[in-house]
């Protein structure tokens, strides 16, 4: 199957610093989706991006598409303890199936 | 509106028992896809159905089955279970129009 390469593994920073995390493909894809899930519940859709340089923003977050359509980065500013939990990046190839990265964990620390 | 709902949300079974997991997508949704969540291997992708039809596949072995109703609701059934079953179960769903998924909080199943 399709290999998304998420990173990085983990993250332990410090509360008001920023985060940088990126999946990276061999294959091309439409659409890049990016979750955050918490502890005992399914992942929750932050940002989606559509079309090769898209960059889109909710609240604190910034996403990427990247223009060889193979990559893509999430930031998050200015980090608060609520942040804590895994970050997913997800590529959908033509035909609507989704890939996941292997989850990027984050640590807040006040 | 509300959102993806799963049930049940926990589940022990032994080996060699069967499972069927039930999943409730969005209104209006008519696609809806099923991925297994382990430490290990991440999300991996069992399956996905639009309007009743299994539009992809996984690489899963044929234990691992599924379909969808005319209401969009869909079911995943596990026969002869195996210990390395044991995951968190996800659902989600799509209008299929619009290439975003949205999530339930997942079955984690046991099995013992």
């Amino acid at each position: 199957g399709q290999q998304l390469n998420q990173s990085p593994q983990s993250m332990f920073i410090q509360e008001g610093e920023d985060v940088s995390m990126n999946c990276t493909s061999s294959s091309i894809f439409n659409t890049w989706l990016w979750y955050k899930q918490e502890p005992g519940e399914g992942p929750v859709l932050l940002i989606a991006l559509y079309k090769a340089g898209e960059l889109t923003s909710n609240g604190r977050l910034t996403a990427q598409f990247g223009i060889t359509r193979k990559d893509s980065f999430l930031n998050i500013s200015a980090s608060i303890p609520s942040d804590v939990g895994i970050y997913f990046c997800a590529g959908q190839l033509p035909g609507n199936q989704f890939y996941f990265g292997t989850g990027t964990s984050l640590t807040v620390i006040p | 509106k509300a959102g993806v709902t799963q049930t049940p949300r926990y589940l022990i079974k032994t080996r060699g028992q069967q499972v069927t997991l039930s999943c409730s997508p969005i209104s209006g949704h008519r696609s809806v896809s099923w991925y297994q969540q382990t430490p290990g291997q991440g999300l991996q992708f069992l399956f996905e159905y639009f309007s009743e039809t299994q539009r992809n596949k996984g690489n899963f072995p044929g234990r691992f089955s599924g379909r969808q109703f005319s209401n969009s609701r869909s079911e995943m059934n596990v026969s002869t279970l195996e210990l390395g079953d044991s995951a968190l179960y996800l659902c989600a769903s799509s209008s299929g129009a619009v290439n975003e998924q949205f999530f339930g909080p997942g079955t984690r199943l046991t099995v013992l």
